[in-house]
C-alpha cells in the first residue's frame, strides 16, 4: 500500500482563500516531500521537510510535520487560479524508495 | 540538458507489441526512478536504480516489464506484449545520491503517455 495518503482527495476553493491538504503515513520516515502536478504530467518538487523539523515555509507554502501523529499538512495561502493542480506527498526512508500518496486535486475558482 | 528528458512524449501501440520508453536523467544524478500513473490516479512505483547497487524491481507489475540503466545514466523501460491495462503515463525521476534527494527532492520528467489500442 502507499506510504503517504493525502486528504481530502479533492478540494475546491475560491481564489484568495487558503487551501489545506493533509498527508498521513504509517512508518517512520527520514523526510517528507510535497509535489505539485499539472495536467497529469511531470511532478514539480515544492518543499521538503526533514523528520527533525516541525514547520517549513516557502513563499505562500507552509508545511508542518507531526511525527508523533505521522502526519503532515500543506497550507497554500492566498490561493490563485494557477495553484489548481494535484498535490502529492512523498515519504522517504533511508536507503529505501520514495513512495507517493494518491494526491489531492485542488481547484481554485477565479 | 537541464532537466530530466523522457521520450517519446506520446506513444500509441497495438496490443501485443513491445515498447521501449527512454529516460535521460540529469547529468550526475545517481538515483533514478520509474513510476506509472493511470488516469486520475497516484503514482505507482515501478523500479529504482541507485548508483551501482542492484535495482529495486519490487514494483514491476509483471515479467513483461523490465528496465535497465546503462553506464549509470540513460534508462530504458521495456514493456513486452503490451496489454490495454498498460495504458498510463510513465514518469521518470532522478536525483543526486541520497543526500541530494534529502536536500532537493526529485526532478521529474514530463512523462511518456502510453496508449495501448
Amino acid at each position: 500500500s502507499q506510504q503517504g495518503e493525502e486528504d481530502p482527495q479533492a478540494l475546491s476553493i475560491q481564489e484568495g482563500e487558503n487551501a489545506t491538504m493533509n498527508c498521513s503515513y504509517k512508518t517512520s520516515i527520514n523526510n517528507l516531500q510535497w509535489y505539485r502536478q499539472n495536467s497529469g504530467r511531470g511532478l514539480v518538487h515544492l518543499i521538503l521537510i526533514r523528520s527533525n523539523e516541525r514547520e517549513k515555509h516557502s513563499g505562500r507554502l507552509r508545511v508542518t510535520l507531526d511525527t508523533s501523529k505521522k502526519s503532515s499538512s500543506l497550507l497554500i495561502t492566498a490561493s490563485r487560479a494557477a495553484d489548481t493542480a494535484s498535490y502529492f506527498c512523498a515519504t522517504d526512508k533511508k536507503n529505501q524508495k520514495v513512495t507517493f500518496g494518491i494526491g489531492t486535486k485542488l481547484q481554485v475558482i477565479p | 540538458g537541464a532537466g530530466v528528458s523522457q521520450s517519446p512524449s506520446n506513444k500509441v501501440t497495438e496490443k501485443g507489441k513491445d515498447v521501449e520508453l527512454r529516460c535521460d536523467p540529469i547529468s550526475g544524478h545517481t538515483a533514478l526512478y520509474w513510476y506509472r500513473q493511470s488516469l486520475g490516479q497516484g503514482l505507482e512505483f515501478l523500479i529504482y536504480f541507485q548508483g551501482n547497487s542492484a535495482p529495486d524491481k519490487s514494483g514491476l507489475p509483471s515479467d513483461r516489464f523490465s528496465a535497465e540503466r546503462t553506464g549509470g545514466s540513460v534508462s530504458t523501460l521495456t514493456i513486452q506484449r503490451t496489454q490495454q491495462e498498460d495504458s498510463a503515463v510513465y514518469l521518470c525521476a532522478s536525483s543526486l545520491a541520497l543526500q541530494g534527494a534529502l536536500n532537493y527532492g526529485y526532478t521529474f520528467g514530463s512523462g511518456t503517455r502510453l496508449t495501448v489500442v
